[in-house]
């Protein structure tokens, strides 16, 4: 089951710019987690908000849990090349598992 | 080198056979996952394991099977009753106690 979904499904955008993500969920969670996969790789663990909070930064990657609208979105400043990838979220319910989202292909132009 | 392996990169099945995917990690992490990733999907969870000797099905669990006989490895055999096999292959491990989960570099099976 896919818990999350992910919006928009790509996003294009010129280096330098901001890009936003968003990400809806529909139960209650303990936790949501950010994760980037470069074409044909596993994914690497960007960030993690808990429950009981609203935001969270980390280096040029914020992002905000609103857990009234069972939502999140990531927001990437001042964003590279390098930032081309795809961004997915997960949704930890319990028992150690992680849902993830269908995730937002990104494409940063130079 | 420490972190989580996959092997092989890419893999091939022929109609009917079963084939088995590697994953070891010496990371000493207590849970493993298997997921499955479709072109331009999200991951699905297939099996987890978050102790030696046990393992759980996830959401798509038909047609394939784990065992988890030691703590640093964690093999899935695709059986020939998976009538779709061809996609991504995602191995991931986690500490009992963290959150996050660490993944392998995949390996992607196609049917011949």
């Amino acid at each position: 089951s896919q818990q999350g979904e992910e919006d928009p499904q790509a996003l294009s955008i010129q280096e330098g710019e901001n890009a936003t993500m968003n990400c809806s969920y529909k139960t209650s969670i303990n936790n949501l987690q950010w994760y980037r996969q470069n074409s044909g790789r596993g994914l690497v663990h960007l960030i993690l908000i808990r429950s009981n909070e609203r935001e969270k930064h980390s280096g040029r990657l914020r992002v905000t849990l609103d857990t009234s609208k069972k939502s999140s979105s990531l927001l990437i400043t001042a964003s590279r090349a390098a930032d081309t990838a795809s961004y997915f979220c997960a949704t930890e319910t319990g028992a150690q598992k992680l849902v993830f989202g269908q995730g937002t292909r990104l494409t940063i132009n130079p | 080198d420490g972190g989580i392996t996959q092997s092989p990169k890419y893999l091939f099945r022929k109609e009917g056979q079963n084939v088995t995917l590697s994953c070891e990690q010496n990371l000493n992490h207590d849970a493993m996952y298997w997921y499955r990733q479709d072109p331009g999907q999200g991951l699905r969870l297939i099996y987890y394991s978050q102790i030696v000797n046990d393992f759980q099905k996830g959401d798509i669990a038909e047609g394939y099977s784990v065992s988890r006989e030691k703590k640093e490895s964690f093999p899935l055999t695709v059986t020939s009753a998976q009538k779709n096999p061809t996609a991504f292959y995602l191995c991931a491990s986690r500490k009992a106690e963290e959150n996050i989960q660490y993944f392998g570099a995949g390996t992607r099976l196609s049917v011949l």
